[in-house]
């Protein structure tokens, strides 16, 4: 699949403080890529998808004033934590590539977020 | 009604033994599916995908697809202690633009 970055992989933070998450496509011209959550013993969930010169489309109960979304160039999209709070301490992941096609979509190693 | 769904397990099997992973997916026209493994703290990367009815296998892996009853499998044979993770099936949807992930199943291969 395609090869992604995540940085930083490691934030702490203490709550109110924004957190700023970068996510490269290093192999591929990304139009789309997506973010997702996961919980600690939970599975994956779909926040948003995030596309190339346009807004972001947010799945249902994401807030996306909270969630700010940018994706200014074909290999980088940047999730914002605002105003991060203990409840939004969680593994991001994110993701580019289509899934399906050959070669599929490929994960990037995550950013592990911890708001004190 | 979630999607996509797994048993959570975990499932224990001794190694050198078969493990069966099951999912079941509600969406009937779904044509894709992905089984992903992932270690604890890491993202996960793909093992398999299966399109048709039928078996498909890679190596120690076989994946399992049944449209019919919506219903898609992993057998891992010979299993490692370094199977030892959680696997995670994922439809992908019509539009052939997003991935809806089960909750994982936790597999732990025993030495």
């Amino acid at each position: 699949g395609a090869v992604v970055s995540q940085h930083p992989s490691w934030v702490i933070c203490k709550s109110g403080t924004s957190v700023k998450i970068e996510c490269r496509s290093l192999d591929f011209q990304a139009t789309t890529m997506f973010w997702y959550r996961q919980f600690p013993k939970q599975s994956l969930m779909l926040m948003a998808t995030s596309n190339e010169g346009s807004k972001a489309t947010y799945e249902q109960g994401v807030e996306k004033d909270k969630f700010l979304i940018n994706h200014a160039s074909l290999t980088l999209s940047t999730l914002t934590v605002t105003s991060a709070h203990p409840e939004d301490s969680s593994f991001y992941i994110c993701s580019a590539g289509t899934p399906g096609l050959a070669g599929g979509e490929g994960f990037g190693p995550g950013t592990r977020l911890l708001v004190l | 009604q979630k999607e996509v769904e797994q048993n959570s397990g975990p499932l224990s099997v001794p190694e050198g033994a078969i493990a069966s992973l099951n999912c079941t997916y509600s969406d009937r026209v779904s044509q894709s599916f992905f089984w992903y493994r992932q270690y604890s703290g890491k993202s996960p990367e793909l093992i398999m995908s299966i399109y048709s009815n039928g078996d498909k296998e890679d190596g120690r892996f076989t994946a399992q697809l049944n449209k019919a009853s919506q219903y898609v499998s992993l057998l891992i044979r010979d299993s490692q202690p370094s199977d030892s993770a959680t696997y995670l099936c994922a439809a992908l949807n019509n539009a052939g633009n997003m991935l809806t992930f089960g909750g994982g199943t936790r597999l732990m291969v025993k030495p």
